[in-house]
């Protein structure tokens, strides 16, 4: 099982949609969890953290389950703009590396 | 003003060549990295440095060799270039070891001939 897990999509939805990602984890000792996106041909960049009570930057929510180890993230309104690759991203407590998933690919047509 | 810089950008070579790609960061960071993106987008460490000091050596080919002459460049020369090297690679840097906020390089797309 990869340590990081997503769906790698595309996700198709018109200018507007609400949209969700989700990303499961398998080391139950992961203890930092951050979103990243990554443009076609560009650099991954830092979208957001996640933290354990949840937490939102503008049309962006991320939320953590620590349960059911996964974590997701929600985008409403989307915008052509919003196009690009989501990279679910974890730290495993005891170490100083950081996991990608493979990401998930959003297309926001208008 | 660039904060992770790499260079070439682009590398076509032959097989058997050995190559080098150059990282700068003019952030003040303690640490760098080396990540390789491969033909299906996984994203993957291959070494990390602190304060010039090797902390992550993942399972990476020894033909792979890292160099930091300081904290603020972190080269990486390779050996005997084979067909399964050609991928996108990627400086990182942050400013403690496996900080969530890494900085990324544009990436070097090396494709070996």
């Amino acid at each position: 099982r990869k340590e990081v897990e997503q769906d790698p999509g595309p996700f198709n939805v018109p200018e507007g949609a609400t949209v969700a990602f989700n990303c499961t984890y398998s080391n139950s000792a992961s203890q930092s969890f951050f979103w990243y996106r990554q443009d076609c041909r560009k650099e991954p960049k830092l979208l957001m953290s996640v933290y354990s009570s949840g937490n939102e930057d503008g049309r962006f929510t991320a939320q953590l389950n620590r349960a059911s180890q996964y974590i997701s993230l929600l985008i409403r309104d989307s915008k052509l703009s919003d196009s690009a690759t989501y990279l679910c991203v974890v730290k495993v407590g005891n170490t100083d590396k950081l996991i990608f998933g493979t990401g998930t690919r959003l297309q926001v047509f208008p | 003003d660039t904060a992770v810089s790499q260079t070439p950008k682009y590398l076509v070579t032959q097989m058997g060549n050995d190559k080098s790609i150059k990282c700068e960061q003019n952030l003040g960071h303690d640490t760098m990295y080396w990540y390789k993106q491969d033909s299906k987008k996984f994203l993957k460490i291959m070494f990390s440095y602190n304060n010039k000091e090797l902390i992550i050596n993942e399972t990476v080919p020894n033909r792979f060799s890292p160099k930091s002459p300081d904290k603020a460049h972190l080269n990486l020369h390779i050996n005997s270039l084979e067909l399964g090297d050609s991928a996108v690679y990627f400086c990182a840097s942050s400013q403690t070891p496996g900080d969530g906020e890494a900085f990324f390089g544009q990436g070097t797309r090396l494709t070996v001939v």
